[in-house]
């Protein structure tokens, strides 16, 4: 079991609609949890993170976790097609050097 | 402005030769992290630094070394470089308090002929 688990995609959602992100993790002492945008050619880019239950709203982004499930979402509201992009989910494991791993992350198309 | 820089942007080099690729960032972040991404791929740690005179080996066998004889230079050295070690290299930092997350370079495409 791989310890940050997230579909790969492509996620396709039409323009103006909610696009959903999910992503599942092993370690369950796990502290932070970060969502990064990385387009396509360029650099992952910090979007979101969240350590405490429930969601996070920040704009049109809203992250939610669920320490319980190990479960963590990032849901876009009113997708445009500049969100169209590949999404990462990183979660900083328990233990001394709280190590991030990162997950392979879903590509979400937006069509408008 | 802080911020975190990595030259070159693109390499292309003929196989055997050294190289280094350079990373600095101006954050005065104490931890530093070296990722190789091939395109569409995931990210794989290769080598990372909590402070001056420390550095560890990530999740990915690399062939590579690291130093970090200041806090705000990192750089990545290949001692023959092979045409297998064509890929993108990240360079990334973030400081105390994690929970604010990486912040990273522009990155290196690396192309070995």
């Amino acid at each position: 079991q791989k310890e940050v688990e997230q579909n790969s995609g492509p996620l396709s959602v039409p323009e103006g609609a909610i696009a959903s992100l999910n992503c599942t993790y092993s370690d369950r002492g796990s502290q932070s949890f970060f969502w990064y945008r990385q387009y396509s050619g360029k650099s992952p880019e910090l979007i979101m993170f969240i350590y405490s239950n429930g969601d996070k709203e920040d704009g049109r982004f809203t992250a939610q976790l669920n320490k319980a499930s190990q479960y963590v979402s990032l849901l876009i509201r009113d997708s445009q097609p500049s969100d169209s992009a590949t999404y990462l989910c990183a979660v900083q494991n328990s233990g001394g050097y709280q190590k991030v791993t990162f997950g392979i992350g879903t590509k979400l198309q937006v069509i408008p | 402005e802080a911020d975190i820089y990595q030259t070159p942007r693109y390499l292309v080099i003929g196989t055997g030769k050294k190289i280094t690729l350079e990373c600095s960032q101006t954050m005065g972040h104490d931890k530093m992290y070296w990722y190789q991404q091939d395109p569409g791929m995931e990210l794989h740690l290769i080598h990372y630094s909590y402070g001056v005179n420390s550095t560890e080996k990530g999740d990915l066998s690399s062939e590579s070394t690291v130093s970090r004889i200041r806090t705000e230079h990192f750089p990545l050295t290949l001692e023959s470089a092979r045409p297998s070690h064509t890929s993108q290299y990240l360079c990334a930092s973030s400081g105390t308090g994690t929970r604010r997350g990486y912040t990273f370079g522009s990155g290196t495409r690396l192309t070995v002929v």
